[in-house]
């Protein structure tokens, strides 16, 4: 099937705007991640989701970062009052999440999402 | 917790020549163990894995990873390099039955013609 989209792309705004960032996983995956890929850096984690379970927000850096997911489909990332440091690339990955699949710890990325902060 | 390091931020090496991406990780479990690669304007994509079985992984282009466990070590091989390898490559490690996958800084292969 189709892979994990994202969306936008790229989106530029302005410092103290809100943005939301939003990922479709591949179908059937119960896990879901977000992660910050800073210009020339590693990923940083930031949350992920597990079926129904309380998601693991460990990863977030401050109150202004929020993420929810309904069910096991979309997933959104919401950043309040950006700032210039919120500026990165984005990603989303899913996987199949189910012990006893071989691979349910390969995860899925999407394209991501370019955040500009002016 | 596990943690991944990889050693060399950036590796340049001319096309043909082999070369090595070297990967040490630490946990207190046994893992599993994954190199992903993104090429330029491009989402990570996975280029191989260690679940479990034979130490020696390959991929279909070529590249192959052996997992030491005595070294704690998951180094990344390729024996003739192409332009098109130019990319940045991730080790990452996550645990059997967790969900958590912890990543690497990440190694800029650059090939050079």
């Amino acid at each position: 099937g189709a892979g994990v989209s994202q969306s936008p792309s790229n989106k530029v705004t302005e410092k103290g705007k809100d943005v939301e960032l939003r990922c479709d996983p591949i179908s059937g995956h119960t896990a879901l991640y977000w992660y910050r890929q800073r210009l020339g850096q590693g990923l940083e984690f930031l949350i992920y989701f597990q079926g129904n379970s309380a998601p693991d927000k460990s990863g977030l850096p401050s109150d202004r970062f929020s993420a929810e997911r309904t069910g096991e489909s979309v997933s959104t990332l919401t950043i309040q009052r950006t700032q210039q440091e919120d500026s990165a690339v984005y990603l989303c990955a899913s996987s199949h999440g189910t012990s006893g699949a071989p691979s349910y710890n390969e995860q899925f990325f999407g394209p991501g999402t370019r955040l500009t902060v002016l | 917790a596990q943690s991944v390091t990889q050693l060399d931020s950036q590796v340049p090496v001319f096309e043909e020549a082999p070369v090595e991406l070297r990967c040490n990780y630490s946990s207190s479990v046994s893992v599993y163990l994954f190199w992903y690669v993104q090429y330029p304007n491009q989402g990570l994509q996975l280029l191989l894995k260690y679940l479990s079985g034979s130490t020696l992984v390959e991929s279909i282009n070529g590249f192959e990873a052996e997992f030491n466990k005595s070294q704690t070590s998951f180094h990344l091989r390729k024996p003739s390099v192409h332009i098109s390898d130019t990319a940045e490559y991730f080790c990452a490690v996550s645990v059997p039955g967790g969900f958590k996958t912890i990543f690497g800084a990440g190694t800029r292969l650059f090939v050079k013609a």
